[in-house]
């Protein structure tokens, strides 16, 4: 079956600027993740998604980072006002519940410049 | 919370070696402890994983043992092969919260 896609697979945008990432779970998991990976580091946790509704917000770095997920399905993740410290890899993961497995996405490069 | 720490960082082994790379817990509510590997450029995919009710978990070269009384948990890897080259990251979560993982161990296989 299809598995966790993200989109865009890379995104280059200039400093200050809004970005959009979007993530689609598979189909009837019910929890959300997203991470952060700066090159050759280890995966940051920035929210998770119960359904619609996020539980932990803990890891957003600042409030230039929101994230929604509506349905119980597909999640964005905004950054606003990209600095050159944003740039990393975005991973998405989803699981039928807690605890469970987690399937990741192949990521989003995002690169401010 | 949760507080899972991983060791080592790194870890060069000569192929046919066998390489274990271990992680401690904090939270003694943990249940569920699973292990991922990650090739370069890639995404991080489960590997093995195993809850606190069995001690120890086999899928042909690749073992996980757990030690709930000392709160560590191990991956081993036995007769290593080139290909088994990536960074492995382990996790811990107990049934109401997220996954929490290690900072991970980056393995090279020496042909």
């Amino acid at each position: 079956g299809a598995g966790v896609s993200q989109s865009p697979s890379n995104k280059v945008t200039e400093k200050g600027k809004d970005v959009e990432l979007r993530c689609d779970p598979i189909s009837g998991h019910t929890a959300l993740y997203w991470y952060r990976q700066s090159l050759g580091q280890g995966l940051e946790f920035l929210i998770y998604f119960q359904g619609n509704s996020a539980p932990d917000k803990s890891g957003l770095p600042s409030d230039r980072f929101s994230a929604e997920r509506t349905g119980g399905s597909v999640s964005t993740l905004t950054i606003q006002r990209t600095q050159q410290e944003d740039s990393a890899v975005y991973l998405c993961a989803s699981s039928l519940g807690l605890p469970d497995t987690q399937y990741f996405g192949p990521g989003t490069r995002l690169t401010v410049l | 919370g949760e507080n899972v720490e991983q060791h080592p960082s790194t870890l060069s082994v000569q192929e046919g070696d066998s390489a274990v790379i271990k992680c401690t817990y904090s939270d003694s509510a943990s249940n569920y402890f699973p292990w991922y590997k990650q090739e370069l450029g890639k995404r991080p995919q489960l590997i093995i994983d195993i809850r606190s009710n069995v001690g120890e978990k086999k899928d042909q070269r690749i073992a996980v043992t757990l030690n709930k009384t000392a709160k560590h948990f191990s991956l081993h890897i036995t007769e290593t092969q080139p290909e088994d080259s990536a960074v492995y990251f382990c996790a811990a979560s107990n049934n109401t919260d997220k996954l929490i993982f290690g900072t991970g161990t980056r393995l090279q296989v020496f042909p």
